[in-house]
């Protein structure tokens, strides 16, 4: 079975540009989450797919991030304009709905994208 | 909102030793996550506790839910040089999961 995957691994653009992310959940995964992790500190929600609709995008820090879920399936998360405090790791996840999986909630993390704004 | 602080923020640690990271929400959980990540790669689920009181071990690991369900503790006894790595708490509430702000461990050899 097909884990999370992310593209790029790793994007280095200049301020002002735009980069768009890509995160693929495994394959029957409701909830998709895109999180950030700056400098190696914590782990920041951004938003939450059930399905194609947005359950939860209180952690998105402002109008330059856009992310869209069409069909219910692979997600995007746009940044436009970049700015240098946009620079970090971006990590998607994904998780079934309401049903545990062995037991768990767990959540699959992708390999994450590194983002660079110079 | 819901916010979950973990202590310590780093700890080193000589190989053999034990390690103990706290994990605190400032609100009532329906249940906590541990996640592990590698220097270098992303979160990989550990182990979820769910019951008040909760205690689960997983070898060397054992991962304990508080009475009051708003907070959670993981302990490594005698650490090896695999248990290098920031190890995150994540406090479920209904569909969102909030992540702590992790404890880096580094154990010397």
């Amino acid at each position: 079975e097909a884990g999370v995957t992310q593209f790029p691994s790793h994007s280095v653009i200049e301020k002002g540009q735009t980069v768009t992310l890509r995160c693929d959940p495994i394959s029957g995964h409701d909830n998709l989450y895109w999180y950030r992790r700056v400098m190696g500190k914590e782990i920041k929600f951004l938003l939450h797919f059930v399905k194609e609709s947005k359950q939860d995008e209180s952690g998105m820090p402002n109008n330059r991030f856009l992310a869209e879920r069409t069909g219910g399936t692979y997600s995007t998360l746009k940044v436009q304009p970049a700015e240098l405090e946009d620079s970090g790791v971006y990590f998607c996840a994904s998780s079934q709905v309401g049903v545990y999986r062995v037991g768990t909630g767990e959540l699959f993390f992708g390999e994450g994208s590194r983002l660079t704004v110079l | 909102g819901q916010q979950v602080m973990q202590i310590p923020q780093y700890q080193h640690v000589q190989e053999g030793e034990d390690f103990t990271t706290y994990c605190n929400s400032s609100t009532t959980l329906s249940n906590i996550q541990w996640y592990k990540q590698r220097p270098g790669g992303h979160p990989v689920f550990l182990i979820q506790l769910v019951k008040s009181g909760e205690v689960k071990k997983q070898k060397r690991l054992t991962f304990q839910f508080g009475e009051a369900k708003k907070n959670s503790s993981l302990h490594i006894t005698a650490t090896q040089t695999t248990d290098v790595g920031t190890y995150f708490c994540a406090g479920r509430g209904y569909q969102k999961v909030t992540f702590g702000t992790g404890t880096k461990l580094q154990v010397i050899p």
